[in-house]
């Protein structure tokens, strides 16, 4: 079945770097992107950005431009996500997702996104 | 970026109810929204996209209408499996934003 499987929990100190990784199954994987969207401690969803599954392509939010990198394996049909100089506001449950590629090759969010991983916690300790 | 703003922020209902959410932006985003359920240490669940359309399988008592500005999503007789938190988020254009969320409690 369709499901995507990210890698666990992550204690990590402030300023350093964490990497989450997503790995799909049961799916044509180059014919969507992934999207990663995060959710800290009893607030609401946050969406980081996106990375074309296919050819890697990648659009981030503002709010962690500059500190994370998305990356795709074809290969290994598995999705990371970088995030860099952590800061205790980072602390939350990183999902990553499924989401369709438009035709002009960009990931559409108009059809929703269908498939989620089970979430990934991270820590981020003084 | 566009914000939503969704409300209520919570919402008290009993089995049987009808209830209704609502997401409203400042520009006009005509039908680019989606509808997430979210249970406690799970995942979003898809409910709506495009504003009205019911993702495969969601049951036939959520629906969602609106365009441009305004957005509701409605549960025509709640269940008790539908205590749970609900967001909407626009889809026309990134950011992809999401509102801040509803939380749906047993009264």
């Amino acid at each position: 079945q369709v499901q995507l499987v990210q890698s666990g929990a992550e204690v990590k100190k402030r300023g350093a770097s964490v990497k989450v990784s997503c790995k799909a199954s049961g799916y044509s994987y180059t014919s969507y992107g992934i999207t990663w969207v995060r959710q800290a401690p009893g607030q609401g969803l946050e969406w980081m950005g996106w990375i074309n599954g296919y050819n890697g392509n990648t659009n981030y939010a503002q709010n962690v431009q500059g500190r994370v990198t998305m990356t795709t394996d074809t290969s290994t049909t598995t999705a990371n996500m970088e995030l860099r100089n952590l800061r205790s506001d980072d602390t939350a449950v990183y999902y990553c997702a499924r989401v369709p590629l438009s035709g002009s090759g960009s990931p559409t969010f108009y059809y929703g996104v269908d498939v989620w991983g089970q979430g990934t916690t991270v820590t981020v300790s003084s | 970026d566009i914000q939503m703003t969704q409300s209520p922020s919570s919402l008290s209902a009993s089995v049987g109810d009808r209830v209704t959410i609502t997401c409203r932006t400042r520009q006009s985003i005509s039908h680019y929204v989606n509808w997430y359920q979210q249970k406690p240490g799970q995942a979003p669940k898809l409910l709506i996209y495009t504003a009205s359309d019911l993702q495969s399988g969601v049951p036939s008592r959520f629906s969602g209408s609106g365009s441009g500005t305004d957005f509701t999503l409605t549960i025509s007789s709640l269940q008790p499996e539908d205590f749970a938190t609900y967001y909407c988020q626009q889809s026309y254009s990134s950011p992809y934003t999401f509102g801040q969320g509803t939380k749906l409690e047993i009264k």
